[in-house]
């Protein structure tokens, strides 16, 4: 089955600065790639997700790149802002409509 | 749009009571819910996937006589956990899915179920 690997597992930044969290995934059959932020005591949140056909996709200071060779993908977050610390998970699937699984989440921190 | 509701927020019951949880999708109709159980400091586990009027498909090693699920209309999914004991004391988060502009999975806020 489906492995998603996430680094780092804690992460901080510099408010104003670039984050960047990194996954990895082992089933070369998944296309569908979300991106969650988890605040304390809330449920995940999608922020953005991109699909296999496309290789990056941004919204304002949010930026996913997909590279299914390497079958990895990346998120990056520019312009930090303290409103951005929160947990991040990556996920894959096979679509939009399978089960989704998860990485183990990153902490971020953004320092003011 | 695509708001995922789930009620309660957080409960506290005695060991040996069963406990109700409920997820509504508020401005869909969710063809498929998914319930996932979160560990402190931990990633998301799916437990299991229900659509609507069919029996749930339970992963490897959830014990469906324990967590009993129903998704008996597009709107409505439940979770119960049966004789509940301290280890089944986690964050119970809800998702669901629908179709056209919401065919993703949106989440519901959790609840927090402490069983003493």
């Amino acid at each position: 089955g489906e492995n998603v690997e996430q680094h780092p597992s804690t992460l901080s930044v510099q408010e104003g600065d670039s984050a960047v969290i990194k996954c990895t995934y082992s089933d070369s059959a998944s296309n569908y790639f979300p991106w969650y932020k988890q605040e304390l005591g809330k449920g995940p949140q999608l922020i953005i997700d991109i699909r296999s056909n496309v290789g990056e996709k941004k919204d304002q200071r949010i930026a996913v790149t997909l590279n299914k060779t390497a079958k990895h993908f990346s998120l990056h977050i520019t312009e930090t802002q303290p409103e951005d610390s929160a947990v991040y998970f990556c996920a894959a699937s096979i679509s939009s409509a399978s089960k989704i699984i998860f990485g183990s989440g990153t902490r971020l921190s953004i320092r003011p | 749009g695509a708001v995922v509701s789930q009620h309660p927020s957080w409960v506290i019951c005695k060991s040996g009571t069963s406990v109700k949880i409920e997820c509504r999708s508020l401005d869909f109709q969710a063809t498929t819910m998914f319930w996932y159980r979160q560990f402190p400091k931990q990633s998301l586990m799916l437990m299991a996937t229900s659509n609507e009027g069919s029996k749930a498909t339970y992963e490897q090693g959830v014990e469906k006589d324990k967590f009993l699920i129903n998704h008996a209309s597009l709107t409505l999914s439940t979770l119960t956990v049966t004789s509940a004991h301290p280890e089944d004391s986690s964050f119970y988060i809800c998702s669901a899915r629908g179709t056209g502009s919401t065919d993703t999975q949106y989440f519901g806020p959790g609840t927090r179920l402490t069983v003493l």
